[in-house]
Order: structure tokens, then sequence, then C-alpha cells
């Protein structure tokens, strides 16, 4: 199992570019979360989904679009990019989601984006 | 407001002694709460949990200890080991966690050797 893949690992891009961050698992789990770092913070929730067709607005949905078509891929777009949305942006994976101790979130290696 | 605080944002401790990691919560819906490790370059992994219905819960070197009243939890790692020298990110979730985990900061542990 490849778990949690990103791609890609480093991203530079202008104010008001577009893009979309891939992140796809092979473990069949249905829930799917994207979160970013930034320097000094925890992670933040940006968006989230329950199952492929669903997904939610977590903590900093501003900016961000998600879809989930299939359970194995949740890309996250930018539409336009901003500095604001400078930092290491993170896939997790659960089973379900509940938090539970059989419901581990993995998470991928990360995507470190710039925006100039 | 941060809902989630770990106020140490870095801990240097010896191999061999033990370290122990402090978060405060202020979120009374939390019901679980989780320890996660982050190498550099690399994403967070789990590493334990406990449920609001328990006050510890140990796994090898690692054990976790839940303070209720207080809103307070901590990380044990005994013994250090420099492999353990990481970021640490205590994180909780509410009411099944279906819309995700509240994270901290993050404490640098460094193992000293």
């Amino acid at each position: 199992n490849a778990g949690v893949t990103q791609t890609p690992k480093f991203q530079v891009l202008k104010t008001g570019q577009s893009m979309t961050l891939q992140c796809a698992q092979d473990m069949n789990h249905e829930y799917m979360s994207w979160y970013r770092q930034d320097p000094g913070m925890g992670l933040r929730l940006i968006h989230y989904s329950v199952g492929a067709g669903i997904t939610d607005q977590g903590e900093v949905p501003n900016g961000y679009n998600v879809s989930r078509s299939t359970t194995e891929d949740f890309p996250l777009r930018l539409l336009s990019a901003a500095p604001s949305q400078t930092s290491v942006y993170f896939c997790a994976s659960s089973y379900s989601g509940t938090g539970a101790s059989t419901d581990t979130q993995y998470f991928g290696p990360g995507t470190r984006l710039t925006v100039l | 407001d941060q809902q989630v605080k770990q106020n140490s944002p870095s801990l240097s401790v010896q191999e061999g002694r033990i370290s122990i990691l402090n978060c405060d919560y202020t979120n009374s819906m939390f019901d679980y709460f989780l320890w996660y490790k982050k190498y550099p370059a690399e994403g967070p992994t789990f590493l334990i949990s406990i449920s609001s219905i328990k006050d510890k819960n140990e796994d090898g070197r690692f054990t976790v200890f839940l303070n209720k009243s207080a809103k307070h939890l901590s990380l044990h790692i005994v013994p250090s080991q420099p492999g353990d020298s990481a970021v640490y990110f205590c994180a909780a979730s509410a009411g099944g966690g279906a819309d995700g985990l509240t994270f901290g900061k993050g404490t640098h542990l460094i193992i000293q050797p």
C-alpha cells in the first residue's frame, strides 16, 4: 500500500494563478481531509469529505474548493492564489473520521506551496 | 481563540530520561484526544490517543494522561531516545470527529545524548 500520496511536493505560484493539489489514498478510507500548517501554528482544517460526493468546510475554507468524485481522490483547488496561502498542505484520510482508536488519521507527506 | 494549547514551543531532554509534553484545552465538547509526531518534511504520524472516559492510556514507552477537570493532558515518554526528537502535536475531536481534528501549535522535543 502507498498510503496517502500528495503531488506535487513543492510548488511556486504567482498571485492570481490557480492550481490543484492532488491527494490520493489506497486504503479504501471514507474520510479525507485537507489541513494547512503555517510557521508556529498547528494544523488547521480547510475542507473535509465523509465519502464520495460529500464535502464540507473546515476552519479555514476561504479561497479553496474541493470535490470528491471517487473514494480514492480528494483534490484541493486554489482558485486565485494569494500570498496568504503560502503554507504546507497536508492531506489525511481515515476509515470513517470518528477519531476512535480504530480510526487513525493517516497523513500524506505534504505539499509546500509558495505564492509570490 | 485557541482551543488546544501547547505552551512550550520546545523541550530539551537528556537521552534515557523522561520527556513530559503538556497540552491544555478549552472546549468541553472535546471527547477524544490524540498525539501526533512529526519529522521535518514528513506528514504527522499517529502516536497515541485517549478517550475522555479514561484517564490514562499506555503504549510501550508512551503514556498519555488526561485530567478532565483541569482540561489538561500530558504525554510521557520514558526512556527518551534520540529517535524521539521531533515535533509533537496534541489534537482533539468532538462528537465523533467527523468535522476534523483541532491541533495545538506543537512542541519541538530535542533529545540530547
